[in-house]
């Protein structure tokens, strides 16, 4: 198995800019998860979806965010317009069972 | 809700060195605990859990016992070596983790040969 799937690894943009990271999770994995780790702020739950419905989105910092997960093998986190401190890296974990698998990241730097 | 306080980094020993990170919770029920590591460049890896009370997890050397009364969940291991070099974190997981989890800070490890 490939394990969860993050593209970009990196990204650099200029502030203003919309930003879509992407992640293809686990076959199999019912639930998906967006994180975000800084290091002023470690790691922090940012949403998570169950069977590809948001479950708890609570963690986004603000309406600039917003993720989708239109279908089990696919989920976006999308920032419009992107910020400085925005800048972090961002991390997709699928489940099983209550064992999270996370992905690489996606180091994003915003200008 | 839950919150995960672990010590704080760098923490460096030598080769062969015994381990303790301390990591403490704070939670309304009785969380799963997790302990994760990453390398660098890398994601986070699951290094053990325990689901319950007085549970141990174990793996590759490293253990740590779900204490309840202490509300604590420490990371240990006898004698360390270099390629254990890493950043760990500790991690609380309500309706075990399948509601996501809340982390600690983390912990960088140093291991000198």
């Amino acid at each position: 198995d490939a394990g969860v799937i993050q593209s970009p690894r990196h990204e650099v943009t200029e502030m203003g800019q919309e930003v879509t990271l992407r992640c293809k999770p686990i076959s199999g994995h019912n639930s998906l998860f967006w994180y975000r780790q800084t290091m002023m702020r470690g790691l922090e739950l940012l949403i998570y979806f169950n069977n590809n419905v948001p479950i708890d989105d609570s963690g986004m910092p603000e309406d600039r965010f917003s993720a989708k997960m239109p279908n089990a093998s696919f989920s976006t986190l999308k920032i419009q317009p992107s910020e400085p401190r925005d800048s972090a890296v961002y991390f997709c974990a699928s489940i099983l069972g209550d064992t999270q698998y996370f992905g690489p990241g996606t180091r994003l730097t915003v200008l | 809700g839950d919150s995960v306080t672990q010590m704080e980094g760098p923490v460096t020993l030598s080769e062969e060195a015994c381990l303790t990170i301390n990591c403490t919770y704070t939670a309304t029920g009785y969380p799963s605990l997790f302990w994760y590591v990453q390398y660098p460049g890398e994601g986070l890896q699951l290094l053990l859990k325990a689901t319950k009370a007085d549970d141990k997890g174990s793996n590759k050397g490293f253990e740590a016992t779900y204490r309840k009364e202490t509300t604590s969940f420490h990371l240990e291991k006898g004698s360390v070596q270099v390629s254990d070099s890493a950043v760990y974190f500790c991690a609380a997981g309500s309706g075990g983790g399948a509601d996501g989890l809340t982390f600690g800070k983390g912990t960088h490890l140093i291991i000198q040969p």
